[in-house]
């Protein structure tokens, strides 16, 4: 399949550690994220989301968490899978910017067997 | 298959050349989005309806992409007189009314010779 991402940051882990994502956000209007997940030939999936009321949101294997104070996003996922191994984009809404999601760079994330 | 269907999947065509892409949402999601992604980089918002109401087209690359929904369902996105700098995947997503989560498609990839 193509490749979604040609020069992107690169975390590479083993099989089973937990891996950290991070994101970095420059608006402070920004009001609700979003973490998605894409492979090579797909279109992203959505994981997990959190708005800017909460610092922190779990779920299957995910958790998010939010730093405004520094405006900060972080992905965790526990014991990594190789089906894990994608690129991953933060994305966000800004607060009366419509429904327009604005992507970061994305992180590509490869797992060890 | 109940998720966003983007048609066709790859599209190669001659510069000059006007090209459609159609993008059927989720079901009974009212809001539908079009995005362009190049290779490297997080998806870029273009336009969105909700309904047949397109709420949002300012972020369009120029006047010659434009994009119809024209009962509300599905969607087409059309580039005239395509250029070589037109080359990339268009995404469609899709999200029901009050909620901020944006379904993707697999995306056209546009290749302009």
């Amino acid at each position: 399949g193509e490749s979604v991402g040609l020069h992107l940051p690169t975390l590479s882990v083993q099989e089973g550690d937990n891996s950290i994502i991070n994101c970095a956000y420059s608006n402070s209007a920004s009001d609700y994220f979003i973490w998605y997940k894409q492979e090579s030939g797909k279109g992203p999936q959505f994981i997990i989301d959190i708005r800017s009321n909460m610092d922190k949101r779990q779920g299957q294997r995910v958790t998010v968490l939010l730093n405004k104070t520094v405006k900060h996003l972080s992905l965790q996922i526990a014991a990594t899978q190789p089906g894990d191994s994608a690129v991953y984009f933060c994305a966000e809404i800004i607060n009366n910017a419509g429904n327009m999601l604005t992507f970061g760079g994305g992180t590509r994330l490869m797992v060890k067997p | 298959d109940t998720g966003v269907s983007q048609n066709p999947r790859h599209k190669i065509t001659k510069r000059g050349q006007n090209v459609t892409f159609r993008c059927d949402p989720i079901s009974e999601h009212n809001r539908l989005y079009w995005y362009r992604q190049t290779l490297g980089q997080g998806p870029e918002f273009l336009t969105y309806f909700q309904n047949e109401a397109q709420l949002e087209k300012s972020r369009l690359l120029s006047d010659r992409f434009s994009a119809e929904r024209p009962k509300g369902s599905f969607s087409t996105l059309e580039i005239q007189r395509t250029e070589q700098g037109d080359s990339a995947m268009y995404l469609c997503a899709s999200s029901p009314q009050n909620r901020n989560i944006q379904y993707f498609g697999a995306g056209t990839r546009l290749s302009v010779l």
